[in-house]
């Protein structure tokens, strides 16, 4: 059965610190990693990877996959409140048609 | 344009009654799925259908039936509605396939229905 696990279950930081939210896949036919942000309400999309080491960036964020070690990082740097909320991660297993999320992490910028 | 839209985006019913939460997509996508997202933030998948085709359906109580009248509906019916089925269930969209080659799944979600049963 596929698998994905976040760690930390939960972090709070300070505005102006740098995190790290890692997460590990096992999962079969594997095709894509993806990262997603959700607020109070749906989870919007973050990131896509499918490739190891190359780095994808948006602004304060970024995300990159080993493939070799089966894991994914997301990176936040210079964090604001605004960047409160549960990060979500999910591996695509192609042949199902299915993405497995994990439990996501429950970050809290405090100002 | 809302990209994927459900209703109603609140529900609060008593035990036993039977509802169903609609969920439409514009984003022209091949695929649709129901997940369930309980009070501890966990999104597990119940459904997916993808061109009118049911593919994935999890181990989910048979009380719960989907239905896709085309492509870009997929709505979801629940009888004999029961307090542990309490949630906020989302309905969400991606290509499975684009151009003949897989997708790589970005989903887009919609905003989900806060279901509450007493």
């Amino acid at each position: 059965e596929d698998k994905v696990v976040q760690s930390p279950l939960s972090l709070v930081v300070h505005e102006g610190d740098t995190v790290t939210l890692n997460c590990s896949y096992e999962v079969t036919n594997f095709r894509s990693l993806l990262w997603y942000k959700q607020e109070k309400k749906a989870p919007t999309f973050l990131f896509m990877l499918t490739s190891s080491g190359i780095e994808k960036k948006s602004g304060r964020l970024s995300s990159i996959l080993d493939k070799k070690e089966l894991f994914s990082i997301l990176n936040i740097t210079a964090t604001q409140t605004g960047d409160s909320a549960v990060y979500l991660c999910a591996a695509y297993n192609t042949n199902a048609g299915k993405s497995t999320f994990g439990d996501g992490t429950t970050l809290t910028v405090k100002p | 344009d809302t990209a994927v839209s459900q209703t109603p985006k609140y529900l609060v019913t008593q035990m036993g009654n039977d509802k169903s939460i609609k969920c439409e997509q514009n984003l022209g996508h091949d695929t649709m799925y129901w997940y369930k997202q309980d009070s501890k933030k966990f999104l597990k998948i119940m459904f997916s259908y993808n061109n009118k085709e049911l593919i994935i359906n999890e181990t989910v109580p048979n009380r719960f039936s989907p239905k896709s009248p085309d492509k870009a509906h997929l709505n979801l019916h629940i009888n004999s509605l029961e307090l542990g089925d309490s949630a906020v269930y989302f309905c969400a969209s991606s290509h499975r396939t684009s151009g003949g080659i897989s997708s790589y799944n970005e989903q887009f979600f919609g905003p989900g229905t806060r279901l509450t049963v007493l």
